[in-house]
């Protein structure tokens, strides 16, 4: 049982460049969530899903872009990256309480 | 604009004292309240989830809800360097939106 399954680890992007981090679940949970953690802050909730083919934004979703085509993947599009999406990305899922989190994606855009 | 805060801290207690972390939401109809530990470097993990008004204890942890004064907190008692890390209050609201404070750092002084 994986649970949350996020790649890549790292990774240093160009301004400019585009990428997808991709997230997999194993739990069979209808909720998915992506955030990102900036140095000593909280965690920003950037988009969410509630199931398959449902999708929503979160707090901060300027520059970014997501899919749930399937329960199990969740995947997160930046499009034109910006010294400002350097940050740890978080995707989570959730059953009916607790979410569960991956390893985080540790992005630099320079 | 859906706001969860936290008092940013430092806080910082010697071992064996109780910790009190505190945490407010805006959105009134928010269904369901966590508290996440995380250590540095590390993804955020569980302790404690509550849904109606009161107190929950788990061990030396203990939830209290109070939904009209739109508040949260945890104390954490007989506190112990292993629990030095950063608290994340986090609100889940109709839409499961989950939502995270900036997090309050703790450190508990051998």
């Amino acid at each position: 049982n994986a649970g949350v399954t996020q790649t890549p680890k790292f990774r240093i992007l160009k301004i400019g460049q585009s990428m997808t981090l991709q997230c997999t679940q194993d739990m069979n949970h209808n909720y998915m969530y992506w955030y990102r953690q900036d140095p000593g802050m909280g965690l920003k909730l950037i988009y969410y899903s509630v199931g398959a083919g449902i999708t929503d934004k979160g707090e901060v979703p300027n520059g970014y872009n997501v899919s749930r085509s399937t329960t199990e993947d969740f995947p997160l599009r930046l499009e034109l990256a910006a010294p400002s999406q350097t940050s740890v990305y978080f995707c989570a899922s959730s059953g009916s309480t607790e979410a569960f989190f991956g390893q985080g994606t540790r992005l630099t855009v320079v | 604009q859906k706001e969860v805060e936290q008092n940013s801290g430092p806080l910082s207690v010697p071992e064996g004292a109780i910790a009190s972390l505190n945490c407010t939401y805006s959105d009134r109809g928010s269904q369901s309240f966590f508290w996440y530990r995380q250590y540095s470097g590390k993804s955020p993990e569980l302790i404690m989830f509550i849904y109606s008004n009161g107190d929950k204890e788990d061990g030396r942890f203990t939830a209290q809800l109070n939904k009209a004064s739109q508040y949260v907190s945890l104390l954490i008692r007989d506190s112990q360097p292993s629990d030095s890390a950063t608290y994340l209050c986090a609100v889940n609201g109709l839409g499961n939106d989950m939502r995270f404070g900036a997090g309050t750092r703790l450190t508990v002084k051998p």
